[in-house]
């Protein structure tokens, strides 16, 4: 049983183009997160929701909108895609905010032709 | 912005050798996480510590908070080709909303 996942795995896309990744957590945990992690593999917070509520927004181009209908689903949407958002998208999830363990989901990666 | 830097950025040794990861900063973290990456796959925590000076044992890893909650460092003993991936730490500076700064992490390969 997967605790997080992550659709798609790979996702390719040229400039432009407006593209959607879904995320899901059975963990039942409040807070749910999504990083990007580029290409030397410095993982950075770029959202941040507890309870379908937005806590975090870290300074992220507004071209990025994330998403969270209910606790379970956290999804990311991006309009006008660029070369530079080309990067591995991971979704984590924790049972709170707080020094808790955070679940990360596969990754998602993206690339911008 | 607080900054995590962590040190080997590269490391590649023999099974059975000892190692240490350092994880430094000039800012007061609350907590301390360090994560370990494979190829494809999401992190996975290792450990949290929260108490300046704390040790903790995983094993054949131990993982040690700086007394003055700036520093941390992780030790391999007799690592292990399964002991390879991207070693990340991550801390919290204890703001009103919990947020992980990521160090740019240590990529070890243990040679068998």
């Amino acid at each position: 049983d997967t605790a997080v996942s992550q659709t798609p795995k790979y996702l390719v896309t040229q400039m432009g183009n407006d593209k959607s990744i879904k995320c899901e957590q059975n963990l039942g945990h409040d807070t749910m997160y999504w990083y990007k992690q580029d290409s030397k593999k410095f993982l950075k917070i770029m959202f941040s929701y507890n309870n379908k509520e937005l806590i975090i927004n870290e300074t992220v181009p507004n071209r990025f909108s994330p998403k969270s209908p209910d606790k379970a689903h956290l999804n990311l949407h991006i309009n006008s895609l660029e070369l530079g958002d080309s990067a591995v998208y991971f979704c984590a999830s924790s049972p709170g905010q707080g020094p808790y363990e955070q679940y990360f989901g596969p990754g998602t990666r993206l690339t911008v032709t | 912005t607080q900054l995590l830097e962590q040190s080997p950025q590269f490391l590649s040794i023999q099974e059975g050798e000892n190692l240490t990861v350092y994880c430094n900063s000039s800012s007061v973290f609350s907590s301390l996480q360090w994560y370990r990456q494979e190829p494809g796959e999401g992190p996975v925590l290792l450990v949290t510590v929260v108490t300046g000076g704390e040790v903790k044992k995983l094993k054949r890893l131990t993982f040690q908070f700086g007394d003055a909650r700036k520093d941390s460092s992780l030790h391999i003993t007799a690592a292990q080709p399964g002991d390879t991936g991207l070693y990340l730490c991550a801390g919290d500076s204890g703001g009103s909303n919990y947020k992980l700064t990521f160090g740019k992490g240590t990529l070890l390969t243990v040679n068998p």
